[in-house]
């Protein structure tokens, strides 16, 4: 079947620390994954996105790349700062699918 | 802000009532997916609707049912509602039913059984 396996948190960093948030997925054949942030009392918003294997996705400084090889989308930052205090959820979406099946979410707090 | 909009944003009722949750996509959106956020079963898949049809379906319990109305809007109707019901349901809207399109997310609705 298909699902996602997300770093359990919450995890807390000083501002400017490196972050790693590790994910892996179970799926047939190359899924699209995805990670989508959620700050307090919102919704969820699409950080980035790769679709096919040794594809990086990047914003707001964050990138993940679709390793196939590790089955694997692992987020990271160089240097977070406090507004990045969220919850980050991994997530795929299967061939032909459109639903998305998600990780457990993992809570990012960062201290000035 | 995403352009979805969910009401009612708080909802609290008892063990075996009904109630109706409603979203609306963004302008020009056809599909519309509801998701269940717990903490017990994390962020699910619900259902999802095309242009008034139903398109595909998740882990949706048989007292749960939805509907996309001609104006696409949608409503998640839950009935004989149990404790283990309370969560944060979220609407999400796309362009199309695409497995390429973006899903934009709405602000949720959380649900309390008491």
């Amino acid at each position: 079947g298909n699902s996602v396996t997300q770093m359990e948190g919450p995890v807390t960093l000083s501002e400017e620390a490196f972050l790693t948030i590790n994910c892996t997925y179970t799926a047939t054949g190359y899924p699209s994954l995805f990670w989508y942030v959620q700050y307090p009392g919102e919704g969820l918003q699409l950080l980035l996105k790769a679709t096919k294997a040794d594809d990086k996705g990047s914003n707001k400084g964050f990138e993940a790349t679709y390793r196939k090889e590790t089955t694997s989308f692992h987020l990271e930052k160089g240097s977070v700062q406090v507004s990045d205090s969220a919850v980050y959820f991994c997530a795929l979406r299967p061939i032909g699918a459109n639903n998305l099946f998600f990780g457990t979410g993992t809570r990012l707090t960062v201290i000035p | 802000d995403s352009g979805v909009t969910q009401t009612p944003k708080h909802l609290i009722t008892a063990t075996g009532q009904r109630v109706t949750l409603r979203c609306s996509p963004r302008s020009g959106d056809l599909s519309v997916y509801w998701y269940q956020q717990s903490l017990d079963q994390g962020l699910q898949f619900l259902i999802q609707y095309y242009n008034g049809e139903e398109r595909a379906k998740g882990n949706i319990l048989e007292r749960f049912s939805a509907q996309q109305f001609p104006d696409l809007h949608s409503e998640l109707n839950l009935s004989s509602l149990e404790l283990g019901d309370s969560a944060l349901y979220f609407c999400a809207s796309s362009p199309r039913d695409q497995s390429y399109n973006e899903q934009f997310f709405g602000p949720g609705t959380r649900l309390t059984v008491l």
